[in-house]
């Protein structure tokens, strides 16, 4: 079955720590991949996205995420993360005229 | 821009009980999808529809749920009969169509069903 693995269930860092996120998937062939976040009380938001190209995309806030086809990852990076960072970010995955699939999620706090 | 709109944002109901959620999409997109999200869990799709039409509805329970959006702009997802464990948030989110796969979603601020 097709799946999307986040390794951390809950990260929890001091500010200005670097951050990163594991997501891998198990799909063969062109993918999409995307990094959302939903801040507390808020919508899930599109953080980055990658679809073709440089495989370094750079996101809102800072974020950043490195496709490495050969390891079916994309993982979610911050060289330095803020108070305003704690969220919960998802992975989420897409092939070709399927279903976006997401992971489960990692909880991020962060504290001052 | 207004955003996707969905309500009530909140619902809790007994099991056996119906219960229904309304999205309005951004305006302009043409495919709008129904998820569902336990606790704990990623957003699972229920259903994708593109303009009417329905593109995958795969995943949906189609014993108890249904969706439609007959007019091809707001959708409407009802459970009949809920279950304890429908319990979760229903997620609406809408693209500007189905050309791409890597076409962003924009999400709604969801409603939480509580099932008792």
């Amino acid at each position: 079955a097709q799946s999307v693995s986040q390794h951390n269930h809950h990260v929890i860092l001091s500010e200005a720590a670097s951050l990163e996120l594991g997501c891998n998937y198990s799909y063969g062939g062109t993918v999409n991949l995307f990094w959302y976040v939903q801040y507390p009380g808020q919508h899930l938001q599109l953080l980055l996205k990658y679809f073709s190209g440089d495989p370094l995309v750079k996101g809102i806030k800072g974020f950043e995420a490195e496709f490495i086809k050969s390891k079916f990852s994309f993982n979610l990076r911050k060289p330095s993360v803020q108070w305003s960072d704690t969220a919960e970010y998802f992975c989420a995955v897409r092939r070709r005229g399927t279903a976006l699939i997401f992971g489960k999620g990692t909880t991020l706090s962060v504290s001052s | 821009e207004a955003g996707v709109a969905q309500s009530p944002r909140y619902k809790i109901i007994e099991k056996r009980q119906s219960v229904a959620f309304w999205c309005n999409p951004i305006s302009g997109h043409a495919t709008l999808y129904w998820y569902q999200q336990i606790l704990g869990q990623g957003p699972k799709l229920l259903i994708q529809f593109q303009n009417n039409g329905v593109v995958d509805d795969s995943q949906l329970p189609k014993d108890r749920f249904s969706a439609e959006r007959l007019k091809g702009v707001d959708s409407t997802l009802k459970i009949q009969p809920a279950k304890l464990e429908d319990s979760a948030v229903y997620l609406c989110a809408s693209s500007l169509g189905e050309r791409k796969s890597g076409e962003t979603q924009y999400f709604g601020p969801g409603t939480r069903l509580l099932v008792l």
